[in-house]
């Protein structure tokens, strides 16, 4: 079975620019959660998207926004980039019905705001 | 406001010994805690994970016990072993959907 995939692997925008990730899921995951990693701070929750709905959504401002599709695809897109938001972002699947399952992460987007 | 915590942000071990990671907790809604091992470049991988009823959970050299009075989880590895160096991190969720709260990680050397 694929694992988690996520595109760009890295990227490198500007300040005020908007960028898109992807993500795409294990087969038959219909769970996706997105993560940004930054150092001293680990992991932190942005937001998971369960048969294209938002469920869940972390303390993150509304520049960082995200969709599902109905191939259970997820994409996370921020706007107006500021150079704080230079990251690892990371994705993880899985199947989303219980909150104890497993989640498999992709090996990440690196993103550099200059 | 951090609400898993891991104070060590690095620890080194000699193959062979036990290497145990340690992390803190503060919201008493947790109900599952979790272990993830992370090498660089890659994305973080499930190692083991314990559910609140539990006090102690095993699979081979990996044990992870939790302290609910005082909020305290540990993961032990034993014996250590140098392909086991990485970062790992812990992680609790509650009731509910799968919104997961990490720690910052800590970073592990098995020294050969």
């Amino acid at each position: 079975k694929a694992g988690v995939t996520q595109t760009p692997r890295y990227l490198i925008k500007t300040r005020g620019q908007q960028v898109t990730l992807s993500c795409s899921p294990i087969s038959g995951h219909r769970s996706v959660s997105w993560y940004q990693q930054t150092p001293g701070q680990g992991l932190q929750f942005l937001f998971e998207y369960f048969s294209e709905t938002q469920r869940n959504k972390g303390n993150f401002p509304g520049r960082f926004s995200g969709r599902q599709f109905s191939n259970s695809r997820s994409e996370m897109n921020v706007s107006t980039l500021e150079l704080g938001d230079s990251a690892l972002y990371l994705c993880a699947s899985s199947g989303g019905r219980t909150y104890q399952e497993t989640q498999y992460f992709g090996p990440g987007t690196r993103l550099l705001v200059l | 406001d951090q609400q898993v915590k891991q104070n060590s942000p690095s620890l080194s071990v000699q193959e062979g010994r036990i290497s145990i990671l340690n992390c803190d907790y503060t919201n008493s809604m947790f109900d599952y805690f979790l272990w993830y091992k992370k090498y660089p470049a890659e994305g973080p991988t499930f190692l083991i994970s314990i559910s609140s009823i539990k006090d102690k959970n095993e699979d081979g050299r990996f044990t992870v016990f939790l302290n609910k009075s005082a909020k305290h989880l540990s993961l032990h590895i034993v014996p250590s072993q140098p392909g086991d160096s990485a970062v790992y991190f812990c992680a609790a969720l509650s009731g509910g959907y799968q919104k997961v709260t990490f720690g910052t990680g800590t970073k592990l050397q098995v020294i050969p």
